[in-house]
């Protein structure tokens, strides 16, 4: 079984330009989470979806960042313009029933973001 | 609030001995799963051990033991037999079961590396 695919795993970028990631979950898991990991920190929740809808994005400026999930499958989280702050690693990850699988999310190998 | 706190940033461990990791927590709630995972440095989260609040008994995985005392709030994380493979981030996470859909609170993370 495939895990949680993300691309791309680097990306360095000019600041105030755009930036966009892009996750597949695991197949047949609903939800789906970004997580943001600042150096040497534990990762922080941006936004969580059962299926399409966005179920928990309070912890997401939107002043920047947007996310969608189309179709209840892949996500695209968005950047723009793009901040020097903004360089963290965003961790895409899924879960099934997770209520009822234990508790686990499944995580991506995550986007390391450098704004120059 | 739930928070989630590793008082240790850096632990070190010589090969083949036994290393404990610290990890205090807090919540409200009486319902809630308890998780240590582990990043390598290829940065792709792997569920290490789980715990369910509701047990009494303490979760062991292999060479992976915990330590939950619930009264307490605290939750460490005991590897025996250490290997050079055992290097790496280990985030404590704490998540509600009943609330929250399945948002992972961590802690900051220890690093451990290990000494061949």
């Amino acid at each position: 079984e495939a895990g949680v695919v993300q691309s791309p795993r680097y990306k360095i970028i000019e600041k105030k330009q755009p930036v966009a990631f892009w996750c597949n979950p695991i197949s047949g898991h609903n939800t789906l989470y970004w997580y943001l990991q600042n150096l040497g920190q534990g990762p922080e929740l941006l936004i969580r979806y059962e299926n399409e809808e966005a179920v928990d994005d309070s912890q997401l400026p939107k002043d920047r960042f947007s996310a969608e999930r189309l179709k209840g499958v892949d996500s695209t989280l968005k950047i723009q313009p793009a901040e020097l702050g903004d360089s963290a690693v965003y961790l895409c990850a899924s879960s099934s029933g997770w209520s009822t699988q234990g508790g686990e999310l499944f995580f991506g190998e995550g986007s390391r973001l450098t704004v120059l | 609030a739930q928070t989630v706190t590793q008082s240790q940033p850096e632990m070190s461990v010589q090969e083949a001995e036994t290393v404990t990791l610290s990890c205090t927590y807090d919540t409200s709630e009486s319902d809630y799963y308890l998780f240590w995972y582990k990043q390598p440095p290829s940065r792709q989260m792997i569920l290490v051990i789980r715990q369910e609040a509701y047990k009494q008994q303490n979760a062991t995985e292999n060479r992976f033991s915990v330590n939950f005392q619930k009264a307490a709030k605290s939750f460490s994380l005991k590897i025996s037999d250490s290997q050079l493979g055992d290097a790496a981030m280990y985030f404590c996470a704490l998540v509600m079961i009943y609330n929250q859909g399945g948002k992972l609170i961590f802690g900051q993370g220890t690093e451990l590396s290990v000494k061949p």
